[in-house]
């Protein structure tokens, strides 16, 4: 069965200071990975990751992706209240392609 | 329209009454999916349709529970003869393509379940 793991599971900082969330995964034939944010109900697509190595970057959030590991991590710089959030990681197989199996998420608060 | 509409935003259902769900995914995207999220926890996989065909329910928790797209579009949850532990956040996606390969999933956002 796939699974997949976030650490931590809860993470307080101060705004401007930068953070690190893991993901690890186990996942028969991998497709992708896929992190999002959840602020109050929906998850906002962040990163689809499907090679490994290469950086992802948005703004002040970026991304990467261990196949060999199987592990991605996810990395906010220059934190702001905003980014308050759960943070979601998601793993698509490439059989059953949109049965994605999502991690707990990550709890971030940032204080100002 | 422009993002994943879901109906009703909130609903409290007495044990043993069915309720129905809805979902309207954005014009065009052929894929759409449900999820149940408990508190606390990330989004399991209900169910997925490609158009009006329901390519995979082996995520729905009983036969309770019970989904439909009869024309492609919207989407209908039903559960039937509800319990407390059906309460929870019932989120719908819908994309483009069948995989996050179009920038991911959109999700509407979602109806809060409760059951009492």
């Amino acid at each position: 069965e796939d699974k997949v793991v976030q650490s931590p599971l809860s993470l307080v900082v101060h705004e401007g200071d930068t953070v690190t969330l893991n993901c690890s995964y186990e996942v028969t034939n991998f497709r992708s990975l896929l992190w999002y944010k959840q602020e109050k109900k929906a998850p906002t697509f962040l990163f689809m990751l499907t090679s490994s190595g290469i950086e992802k970057k948005s703004g002040r959030l970026s991304s990467i992706l261990d196949k060999k590991e199987l592990f991605s991590i996810l990395n906010i710089t220059a934190t702001q209240t905003g980014d308050s959030a759960v943070y979601l990681c998601a793993v698509e197989p490439n059989t059953n392609a949109g049965k994605s199996t999502f991690g707990d998420g990550t709890t971030l608060t940032v204080k100002p | 329209g422009a993002g994943v509409s879901q109906s009703p935003r909130y609903k409290v259902a007495k044990r043993g009454q069915d309720v129905a769900l809805r979902c309207d995914p954005i014009s065009g995207h052929v894929s759409l999916f449900w999820y149940q999220q408990a508190l606390g926890q990330g989004p399991e996989f209900l169910t997925y349709f490609q158009n009006e065909a329901q390519l995979d329910k082996s995520g729905l928790p009983s036969d309770r529970f019970f989904a439909e797209r009869p024309e492609g579009s919207v989407s209908t949850l039903k559960i039937q003869r509800t319990q407390q532990e059906d309460s929870a956040v019932y989120l719908c996606a819908s994309s483009l393509a069948l995989t996050g390969a179009m920038g991911g999933y959109t999700f509407g956002s979602g109806t809060r379940l409760t059951v009492v």
